[in-house]
């Protein structure tokens, strides 16, 4: 069973939108949860959030976690081509020994 | 600062054999992490290791196994290698361990025919 789900799988907008890109999980003794940007091979780090942290921003992107609902989403305002890559959604949880559990992705492509 | 570097970049294996496949970390960093990602189940972890002790583990068959060595490279080995282990393997490393500040290496594309 998936523990963390993604959604859409797959969107395709036009540069200036802004899109918001989801992530549900459901996991026991839930630490943090974090978003990765994947080009081509090797995912990047955007920004983690952690069990204390509700919303985190980086330039257009901004996410927000919600404990309650186990749900996160990332937005990016004025999407750019070069947003275009697969974005990742990954949990830390367990007590004491940790494990970290991806999401599918979303592949997202940005066309002029 | 040259990052993360993997060794082979490709790989063609048949089944049964077995791989070992390489990670050297930045410079100054002391975790490494494995990763597995193919199209079908995306990425998985597969263990971190810090300071040569194995931390973490995710949910792999014992076929799976790594080492860190006292300069803090890694190697990974696979063992009676399975079609279904064909993906693309990743290294990450970060500074200290509980950090998700990881850079990862381009990966080793590992093909079992």
């Amino acid at each position: 069973e998936d523990k963390v789900v993604q959604s859409p799988l797959s969107l395709v907008v036009h540069e200036g939108d802004t899109v918001t890109l989801n992530c549900s999980y459901e996991v026991t003794n839930f630490r943090s949860l974090l978003w990765y940007k994947q080009e081509k091979k090797a995912p990047t780090f955007p920004f983690m959030l952690t069990s204390s942290g509700i919303e985190k921003k980086s330039g257009r992107l901004s996410s927000i976690l919600d404990k309650k609902e186990l749900f996160s989403i990332l937005n990016i305002t004025a999407t750019q081509t070069g947003d275009s890559a697969v974005y990742l959604c990954a949990v830390e949880y367990g007590a004491g020994s940790y494990q970290l559990t991806f999401g599918k992705g979303t592949k997202l492509s940005v066309i002029p | 600062k040259a990052g993360v570097t993997q060794t082979p970049r490709y790989l063609i294996k048949t089944r049964g054999q077995q791989v070992t496949l390489s990670c050297s970390p930045i410079s100054g960093h002391r975790s490494v992490s494995w990763y597995q990602q193919t199209p079908g189940q995306g990425l998985q972890f597969l263990f971190e290791y810090f300071s040569e002790t194995q931390r973490n583990k995710g949910n792999f068959p014992g076929r799976f196994s790594g080492r860190q060595f006292s300069n803090s490279r890694s190697e990974m080995n696979v063992s009676t290698l399975e079609l279904g282990d064909s993906a693309l393997y990743l290294c990450a490393s970060s500074r200290d361990a509980y950090s998700y500040e990881q850079y990862f290496g381009p990966g080793t594309r590992l093909t079992v025919t």
